[in-house]
């Protein structure tokens, strides 16, 4: 059965700090998509990355960073140089042809607070 | 472009009253929608899915219902409304190829 698990459930930090958010996932499929969110207070989820199984480049996007390991099943999550505004919960996500409707499977989030 | 509108956005109900939130999606066809909840303090858990009109799975029994009586129209229901349905409740509508899921505002309910 597909799983995602975040161990870290709170992590807080000092602004400029760079911090890691860990996710490992299960999957029978080969083929299979990875996603981290960002939701603010607000609520809203907004998408940071989305990663196929086939690509296990690194990815960095200014700040933000993506470390892909099929190896022991992990797509971790690095902020360099965190902000106030990185304050947040971030979701790890699974989609596989085996889920249904190819429904996007979560982990239970990881909230950052990062003080200034 | 593809928008997606979900409402309300706040909402207070009493224990036994019946629910419904509306979830409709624009600039696409036959997309692929999700209901998901977010109970305080707790991830994401998937509620339903739908594939085409008519065609709603659940994935955990529970006191609620989905509906889809258009292509892109998705309702979440209830008769009665219990003390933990109580929560944020998030649609999502994907193209099916993965490539994507967008996901609306979020109606956040208490049952009171």
């Amino acid at each position: 059965a597909q799983k995602v698990t975040q161990a870290q459930t709170e992590i807080s930090v000092v602004e400029k700090e760079d911090v890691t958010l860990d996710c490992v996932y299960e999957t029978r499929d080969t083929t299979y998509y990875l996603f981290w969110y960002k939701q603010p207070p607000s609520g809203e989820l907004v998408f940071l990355i989305r990663r196929n199984s086939f690509d296990e480049q690194n990815e960095i996007s200014g700040r933000y960073s993506w470390n892909f390991q099929k190896s022991t099943s992990s797509f971790n999550f690095t902020i360099t140089a965190s902000q106030v505004v990185d304050s947040a919960v971030y979701f790890c996500a699974l989609s596989d042809l085996n889920q249904a409707g190819t429904a996007l499977i979560f982990g239970k989030g990881t909230t950052l607070s990062v003080s200034s | 472009s593809q928008t997606i509108h979900q409402w309300p956005a706040t909402l207070v109900q009493p224990v036994g009253s019946p629910l419904s939130l509306e979830c409709t999606v624009e600039g696409t066809s036959n997309p692929n929608l999700y209901w998901y909840r977010q109970a305080a303090g707790r991830g994401l858990q998937l509620l339903f899915y739908s594939v085409g009109i008519g065609q709603i799975s659940s994935e955990v029994p529970q006191n609620l219902s989905a509906s889809r009586p258009q292509d892109r129209q998705f309702i979440l229901s209830s008769k009665k409304l219990l003390l933990s349905d109580s929560g944020f409740y998030l649609c999502a509508w994907s193209d099916g190829n993965r490539y994507g899921y967008t996901f609306g505002s979020g109606t956040r309910l208490t049952v009171v």
